[in-house]
């Protein structure tokens, strides 16, 4: 089952930062927040991850809040290449130790970015 | 360059002719999954593999099969494909590790028929 939710569908404009939200509120102290995004058909692709601090690569950056419960996908000046189903999820980091690093994706958000 | 294959990319077949799926990685990942993704349903895990010689079931494995005799290739199996496993399908693969890192790297997905 996914821990997370996300809404269905956002569009942002061409050049505008794109901020998509996720809820968490049942995670645990250990689990991790990771974003993936799928575009059109591909393979997905990993984009970022964090406990409790902010990160920030040369994709994106997620913040996270103070309680956990919630956090923020940020794409600084989207393009229509972004356009994507992003995918939200939380599980503890690596190896389990259940036996496998198996992702649980759920519905994701679909961003449209517009020209 | 570091990616993940999938042979082939496109395949309609009929019921019961036994096909395979190859699935390579060049960048020497102890760990390698297959998913199928079906809309609405989103992505699950169908099997994994921690290692060469180890592999063990994800969350749908009725009517496949995998090998890991070498740590480069992970191929699925169908022995007798039905039309219920008609799917778009993605290899995946990370390097086992325990630090907090769960970065997959998919391949670009293999679009089953079974007719």
């Amino acid at each position: 089952d996914a821990k997370t939710t996300q809404p269905p569908s956002m569009d942002c404009a061409e050049g505008r930062a794109a901020n998509l939200p996720c809820n968490h509120s049942t995670i645990s102290g250990n689990e991790y927040v990771y974003w993936y995004r799928q575009i059109h058909s591909q393979g997905p692709q990993y984009i970022i991850h964090g406990l409790k601090n902010n990160e920030t690569n040369e994709m994106a950056s997620l913040i996270i809040t103070e309680d956990r419960k919630s956090s923020t996908l940020i794409l600084p000046h989207a393009t229509l290449r972004d356009t994507a189903v992003y995918y939200c999820i939380v599980r503890e980091g690596g190896y389990s130790g259940a036996g496998s690093y198996q992702l649980t994706f759920g519905k994701g958000t679909k961003l449209s970015v517009i020209p | 360059e570091a990616q993940v294959t999938q042979n082939p990319r496109y395949l309609i077949t009929v019921t019961g002719k036994k096909l395979t799926v190859t699935c390579s990685q060049n960048m020497n990942h102890e760990y390698m999954s297959w998913y199928r993704q079906d809309p609405g349903l989103g992505l699950r895990q169908i099997y994994y593999s921690m290692n060469v010689e180890v592999t063990d079931k994800g969350d749908v494995p009725e009517g496949y099969k995998v090998s890991r005799k070498e740590k480069r290739n992970f191929p699925l199996i169908l022995e007798s494909p039905s039309p219920n496993q008609t799917s778009l399908y993605f290899c995946a693969s990370t390097p086992r590790r325990t630090s907090e890192l769960n970065e997959q790297f998919f391949g670009p997905g293999t679009r089953l028929t079974v007719l």
